[in-house]
């Protein structure tokens, strides 16, 4: 069974970069669109962008000149970087899967990790 | 960018009656392809969210029968037939037509 594994630091200071690993077990990464998604604290979620296993990206618009994902298919691992973050960028950050043609239909998610901003 | 709005935003429920949750977007949804990208996910208290239904009304394994979705073009409804004390959490429309955009939530509550 597929399981997602967000890691990375718990703490970022403002105007500095967010960088966070998903971990993908008990399955290929090869083949399907990996997500990164966001949730702040109590409010709704928010795509932030996804990559296929060649390395194609799409992003967010509202997010896309801060943000780079990248994948490591040797390690089954992909990643997230959000540049330049503020107070707003706090958050439980998801990653999650889909399979091509699915649109966003994540069927797997991580447990999330969360991430918050500040001095 | 496709706004997703939906309501109520609350929803309190009393176990065994039914439920409805709305859900319209700005534009329709869809594709070139014919097919439309409309996605229900469940986030219960403390979890990550979990797909429900996907392209509208298809519904994953291992959903309970008494939810389903339906609708199209712009106007879309999850129905939930007797809720019971599981279903408690939010409830999030998705749509994957024009990049990807959530619905603000329903929280659905036991009365």
């Amino acid at each position: 069974q597929v399981q997602l594994q967000e890691s990375g630091p718990g703490l970022v200071k403002p105007s500095e970069t967010l960088s966070l690993t998903c971990t993908v077990s008990g399955g290929s990464i090869s083949n399907y669109y990996w997500s990164w998604i966001r949730q702040p604290p109590g409010k709704g979620l928010e795509w932030i962008g996804y990559i296929y296993n060649s390395g194609s990206t799409k992003y967010s618009p509202s997010l896309k000149s801060r943000v780079t994902i990248s994948v490591d298919t040797s390690k089954n691992q992909f990643f997230l970087k959000l540049s330049s973050v503020t107070a707003a960028d706090t958050a439980v950050y998801y990653c999650a899967r889909e399979r091509g043609g699915d649109h966003g239909a994540f069927d797997i998610w991580g447990q999330g990790t969360m991430v918050t901003v500040s001095s | 960018d496709v706004v997703m709005t939906q309501s109520p935003l609350s929803l309190p429920v009393t176990l065994g009656q039914p439920a409805s949750i709305s859900c319209r977007s700005s534009q329709s949804l869809v594709y070139s392809d014919g097919d439309t990208y409309l996605t229900w996910f469940q986030q219960r208290p403390g979890q990550s969210p979990r797909r429900l239904i996907y392209k509208v009304s298809n519904r994953d394994s291992g959903v309970p029968d008494r939810f389903s979705g339906s609708g199209s073009g712009t106007d879309f409804t999850l129905k939930i037939s007797r809720v019971e004390a599981e279903d408690v959490g939010v409830y999030y429309c998705m749509q994957g037509t024009h990049w990807y955009t959530f619905g603000q939530g329903t929280k659905l509550e036991i009365k």
